[in-house]
């Protein structure tokens, strides 16, 4: 079956402008979550969202990221008023129910490049 | 504040040799602990994960060790092949919660 897939795979803006990222995660996977990896850093976690719970947005590093998740699938990531310091590699990934005591494995999306001028 | 550390940036082995990559941890809390392997634009895959009872995690070529009283981890591949010419991550959790922390990468290159 196809795997997580992320667009655009690149995108270039500038300074103040918003963008959307999207990620479509593996069917079935009812957990998706948002991670970035800033130049030289390891993968940060942003959010995560699992069925209809709460997503977890304690990774979030200001108000000017939010994300959403519709109908338990598609994810979108989006960034308000970007800033050069939001230029990274943003990657979703998804894995199946996860229940406390078990961690199940995430699998990742390739990524959306976003640079800010 | 980095709670995975992974100290070396890149490694370089000749082919059919060991490659050992090193991960060293800070938060005593972390219970499980996870590789995963990074071809250029591609996502991370997952590839060999032990949880803290264990010290050893034995997957065909990829070996896992934890040493809990020194927090660290390595990764052991043997023999080495080109196509493991990767950045690899090492990552870990507590609670075996989904929220994994990651190390910044070594990057792999096994000459041939």
């Amino acid at each position: 079956g196809a795997g997580v897939s992320q667009s655009p795979s690149n995108k270039v803006t500038e300074k103040g402008k918003d963008v959307e990222l999207r990620c479509d995660p593996i069917s079935g996977h009812t957990a998706l979550y948002w991670y970035r990896q800033s130049l030289g850093q390891g993968l940060e976690f942003l959010i995560y969202f699992q069925g209809n719970s709460a997503p977890d947005k304690s990774g979030l590093p200001s108000d000017r990221f939010s994300a959403e998740r519709t109908g338990g699938s598609v994810s979108t990531l989006t960034i308000q008023r970007t800033q050069q310091e939001d230029s990274a590699v943003y990657l979703c990934a998804s894995s199946l129910l996860t229940k406390r005591g078990y961690t199940d494995t995430q699998y990742f999306g390739p990524g959306t490049r976003l640079t800010v001028l | 504040d980095q709670q995975v550390k992974q100290n070396s940036p890149s490694l370089s082995v000749q082919e059919g040799r060991i490659s050992i990559l090193n991960c060293d941890y800070t938060n005593s809390m972390f219970d499980y602990f996870l590789w995963y392997k990074k071809y250029p634009a591609e996502g991370p895959t997952f590839l060999i994960s032990i949880s803290s009872i264990k010290d050893k995690n034995e997957d065909g070529r990829f070996t896992v060790f934890l040493n809990k009283s020194a927090k660290h981890l390595s990764l052991h591949i043997v023999p080495s092949q080109p196509g493991d010419s990767a950045v690899y991550f090492c990552a870990a959790s507590r609670d075996s919660s989904y929220k994994l922390i990651f190390g910044s990468g070594t990057r792999l290159l096994v000459r041939p």
